[in-house]
């Protein structure tokens, strides 16, 4: 069964709204969990590291006060994305370390935004 | 410099032959973890199978292998018997460092391969 749970599968949503998008872990606890971002026919880019109980690290150009994390427990993370804009639209996607099974990331479905 | 090299942006195959994947990495630290993912066209990144940089023998799980040869940075992916369901992008993938480092976790990915797996 699955081991992420990510939701919602897809979104629309009109330009200048906030989208939230949550990760859950359902097998284990997750201290730390990441959300990447993957354009059409691309490999996934690293948008930032999401540490429970402290402040996410964020990727060099990626803006903080756009892709806002919040990781409130050891099975949740999650990612909005204020005022969003057509340029936001992609496919996101997060990831958790199961640090007692040699820190294999397992992925969330992923997330399809499309901003209008 | 790409850290993870996949040189291969497309392969077919014929169902039930075996193929292997390509992968290539760069890395200084002495301690990494390789990984291969297959991502489906409905988008999941689905976890296959992992090399650590000081396991002692090639990884495997079912019909996946993993191809490790140190000297030359590779870490090749094999899948036996090829289905129609294997159908999908895979991409490899990097983990450097040692474990509680504050960079500890982060996967730099390779650009993926597409397979296709025809009847």
């Amino acid at each position: 069964g699955a081991v992420v749970s990510q939701h919602p599968s897809r979104v629309i949503c009109k330009s200048g709204t906030s989208v939230k998008i949550e990760c859950r872990s359902l097998d284990f606890q997750a201290t730390t969990m990441f959300w990447y971002r993957q354009f059409p026919k691309q490999s996934l880019m690293l948008m930032a590291t999401s540490n429970e109980g402290s402040k996410a690290t964020y990727e060099q150009g990626v803006e903080k006060d756009k892709f806002l994390i919040n990781h409130a427990s050891l099975t949740l993370s999650t990612l909005t994305v204020t005022s969003a804009h057509p340029e936001d639209s992609s496919f996101y996607i997060c990831s958790v370390v199961n640090e007692l099974a040699k820190n294999i990331q397992y992925f969330g479905a992923g997330t399809r935004l499309s901003v209008l | 410099a790409q850290k993870i090299t996949q040189t291969q942006p497309g392969m077919f195959v014929q169902e039930k032959e075996a193929v292997t994947l390509d992968c290539t990495y760069d890395t200084s630290d002495p301690s990494y973890g390789l990984f291969w993912y297959k991502q489906p066209s409905s988008g999941e990144m689905i976890f296959l199978i992992y090399q650590g940089s000081y396991d002692q023998q090639n990884a495997t799980e079912g019909r996946y292998s993993l191809n490790f040869q140190k000297a030359r940075k590779s870490a090749n992916l094999v899948i036996s018997a090829s289905q129609l369901g294997d159908s999908a992008m895979y991409f490899c993938a990097m983990r450097e460092g040692p474990a509680g480092g504050t960079s500890y976790g982060k996967l730099t990915f390779g650009q993926g391969t597409i397979l296709t797996v025809h009847p």
